[in-house]
């Protein structure tokens, strides 16, 4: 049962680098989501896509961009990496929008030199 | 800006005894309020979505209650194992957008 796949696990970039975090679930659901999480801070969204063909900028879009690829894969992109955006990214999904309880991947540790 | 507040922000609780902490949320324009258990390396796992003003819901050993008209979720763990010690996240969904809006935790620690 992989559930929320996502990759890499860890990355270095170098300020100005650009890179993609990609996810895949594999429980036809039709919501997925990206967030970031910070020391002493509570999971804050990035950007969500309440459905295939849809995304839309969370609490703290600044800095990336996000392809719902298929009902299957969201991917997120960051253009010019800043150290400001050393963090933890998880990506979820749920069945519904709102209601449905997400379901989370292993998380991504990135750090931006 | 809607806040979620969660207390206390970390809790010691001896093995066997019984504990509970809060998850203040804004009274109105409530949508529902998620539960979720983190244990250290791992990723958030849902325990309870609670829809309905006095909801009651239960999985093995925790339970939560749900107060909608004044804004607060109570989580209680009876009859505390180490395996319950984690960090335990809410989440309250707004009507107005739909987005859920998280707290920071509390992390909880189980003593032997």
């Amino acid at each position: 049962n992989a559930g929320v796949t996502q990759t890499p696990k860890f990355q270095v970039l170098k300020t100005g680098q650009s890179m993609t975090l990609q996810c895949a679930q594999d429980m036809n659901h039709n919501s997925m989501y990206w967030y970031r999480q910070d020391p002493g801070m509570g999971l804050r969204l990035i950007y969500y896509s309440a459905s295939e063909g849809t995304t839309d900028k969370g609490e703290v879009p600044n800095g990336y961009n996000v392809s719902r690829l298929n009902k299957r894969e969201f991917s997120l992109r960051l253009e010019s990496a800043a150290p400001s955006q050393t963090s933890v990214y998880f990506c979820a999904s749920s069945e519904v929008w709102g209601i449905g309880e997400l379901f989370f991947g292993e998380g991504s540790r990135l750090t931006v030199l | 800006i809607l806040n979620v507040e969660q207390s206390p922000q970390s809790l010691h609780v001896q093995e066997g005894d019984s504990t509970n902490f809060t998850c203040g949320f804004p009274s109105s324009n409530f949508y529902a309020l998620h539960w979720y258990r983190w244990e250290t390396a791992k990723s958030p796992e849902a325990l309870f979505v609670m829809t309905l003003n006095g909801d009651e819901k239960k999985k093995g050993r925790i339970s939560a209650t749900l107060n909608t008209k004044e804004g607060y979720s109570y989580l209680y763990i009876k009859g505390s194992q180490p395996e319950d010690s984690a960090t335990y996240l809410c989440a309250f969904i707004s009507a107005s957008n739909y987005q859920l809006i998280w707290g920071a935790g509390t992390k909880l620690i189980i003593k032997p």
